[in-house]
C-alpha cells in the first residue's frame, strides 16, 4: 500500500447506527487531517493531529470523535448522525516542520439516511 | 489571517484552448501556496506547489503557476486543454515556515472542457 488510504470508500448508514471510518498513512508523516466536503460548500477542516495529539477541532459536533492512536492511523467515530452530515470524508497527511504538502486520500462518500 | 478566492467556480475552454483558473490570497507572512485537482469520486491530488525561489512553478500533467507578490495571485494555467483536464480544482495557502500543518482551501473551480 503506498500514500494515503480509507476505508471504508462508501457507507450508508441510519441515524441511530454507529460507525467508524479508518485512515492509514503509509509516508511517515507526523500530522494527519479530517476534512468535510459537502456538495456546494467549500472543503471544511474538522480535525488536525500532530504526533498523535489532537491540535484543533473546528467547532465540530460531538457525534463526530476521533481517534489517533499512533501517527500512522486516524479514525473518525460516527454516532446519531443527522442527514447533513451525508457528505465526502477525506482524509489526509503531511510532515510538519519540513515539507508542508498534504497528501489526500480517496474519501468516503457517506450517505446517512 | 489567511484567505484564498478563486475567481469562476465554474470555467469553461474547448478542447486545445488556453486554460487559465485564477486564485488570489491574503497572507500576512510569506506563503506557500498549493493547487490540487480534484477527479469525481476521488480525493485531492496535488498538482504543484509554491514555497520559495523561482515564481513560475510547473506542475504535472502540464499545468504552471506563477506567484506574483505584488498581486497577491497564483494563476493556473495550462497551454491546451485536454478533455482529461476536467476536474475541479483547488487553490490552498499555507503560512509557509513555522506551518502548523494547516491549509486554507479556495472554494474550487470546476473545469469543463468542450470537445
Amino acid at each position: 500500500e503506498t500514500g494515503v488510504t480509507q476505508t471504508p470508500r462508501h457507507l450508508v448508514m441510519g441515524m441511530t447506527n454507529k460507525k467508524s471510518l479508518k485512515c492509514e498513512q503509509h509516508l511517515g508523516h507526523n500530522a494527519m487531517y479530517w476534512y468535510k466536503q459537502s456538495a456546494k460548500k467549500p472543503l471544511e477542516l474538522m480535525f488536525v493531529y500532530n504526533f498523535k495529539e489532537q491540535t484543533e477541532n473546528n467547532s465540530v459536533p460531538s457525534r463526530f470523535s476521533p481517534e489517533c492512536p499512533n501517527s500512522s492511523h486516524l479514525f473518525l467515530h460516527l454516532h446519531t448522525l443527522q442527514p447533513e452530515d451525508s457528505a465526502l470524508y477525506l482524509c489526509a497527511s503531511s510532515q510538519v516542520g519540513r515539507e508542508e504538502t498534504q497528501y489526500f486520500g480517496p474519501g468516503t462518500r457517506l450517505l446517512v439516511l | 489571517a489567511q484567505s484564498v478566492t478563486q475567481l469562476g467556480s465554474h470555467v469553461s475552454v474547448s478542447e486545445g484552448a488556453l486554460v487559465l483558473l485564477r486564485c488570489n490570497y491574503s497572507s500576512s507572512v510569506p506563503p506557500y501556496l498549493f493547487w490540487y485537482v480534484q477527479y469525481p469520486n476521488q480525493g485531492l491530488q496535488l498538482l504543484l506547489k509554491y514555497t520559495t525561489g523561482a515564481t513560475l512553478v510547473k506542475g504535472i500533467n502540464g499545468f504552471e503557476a506563477e506567484f506574483k507578490k505584488s498581486e497577491t495571485s497564483f494563476h493556473l494555467t495550462k497551454p491546451s486543454a485536454h478533455m482529461s483536464d476536467a476536474a475541479e480544482y483547488f487553490c490552498a495557502v499555507s503560512p509557509g515556515s513555522g506551518n502548523t500543518g494547516k491549509l486554507i482551501f479556495g472554494q474550487g473551480t470546476t473545469l469543463q472542457v468542450k470537445p
